[in-house]
């Protein structure tokens, strides 16, 4: 099926640095969401956007709704071991309750 | 956010059997959804289980590989039938509310 085009695919960082990836997509969406998956675990909710240019934070996670409506960025601040796992964006478009989910981005956090 | 439990957590299935995923919400939901998850990929969608009438496919998913039911609000069911080891994935069960979509924890299944 389609997805989203996620970036970085992977990245490793020290502990203590920012982390930031993006979600790209060829169509327009109203509702971005953003999850972590940890390993053999269902993907967990991190942050959900509604509108073009909203600015969402929860703790040291901040995310984007693109003014374009075609992307969406995550940003980690001051990254701990415990985030390491894999960050999906999906999309929703007008019109339609199904979510399209990104490529996923794996991070890795070294002590 | 709505508390999803999915069983079994995890089997190992023969090549050829089916097996009977099961998803129990503690709330009423009008939408849920089915996606599978491959190894080391993202997820797709295979349907959405509706309330009382017959589950709607993506395409590449069809009802006799993937039979859904939804008895009501609160429960259903997903079987992946005449398993092959392709059919390896973890199953989720979702749930839609206002804009947002929470996950169980998944059904791992390992076909040999």
């Amino acid at each position: 099926g389609q997805q989203l085009n996620q970036s970085p695919q992977s990245m490793f960082i020290q502990e203590g640095e920012d982390v930031s990836m993006n979600c790209t997509s060829s169509s327009i969406f109203n509702t971005w969401l953003w999850y972590k998956q940890d390993p053999g675990e269902g993907p967990v909710l991190l942050i959900a956007l509604y509108k073009a240019g909203e600015l969402t934070s929860n703790g040291r996670l901040t995310a984007q709704f693109g003014i374009t409506r075609k992307d969406s960025f995550l940003n980690i601040s001051a990254s701990i071991p415990s985030d390491v796992g894999i960050y999906f964006c999906a999309g929703q478009s007008a019109g339609t309750y199904k979510y399209i989910f990104g490529t996923g981005t794996r991070l890795k956090v070294l002590a | 956010s709505a508390v999803i439990s999915q069983k079994p957590s995890r089997d190992i299935c023969q090549r050829g059997t089916s097996l009977t995923i099961q998803c129990q919400v503690d709330s009423q939901v009008t939408m849920m959804f089915w996606y599978r998850q491959q190894p080391g990929q993202s997820l797709t969608l295979i349907a959405t289980a509706n309330q009382g009438s017959e589950a709607t496919y993506e395409s590449g998913f069809v009802i006799d590989k993937f039979p859904i039911s939804r008895p009501n609000l609160t429960f259903s069911t997903l079987t992946v039938s005449n398993m092959s080891p392709e059919d390896s994935s973890i199953y989720l069960c979702s749930v839609g509310g206002t804009g947002e979509l929470f996950f169980g924890e998944g059904s791992r299944l390992t076909v040999l």
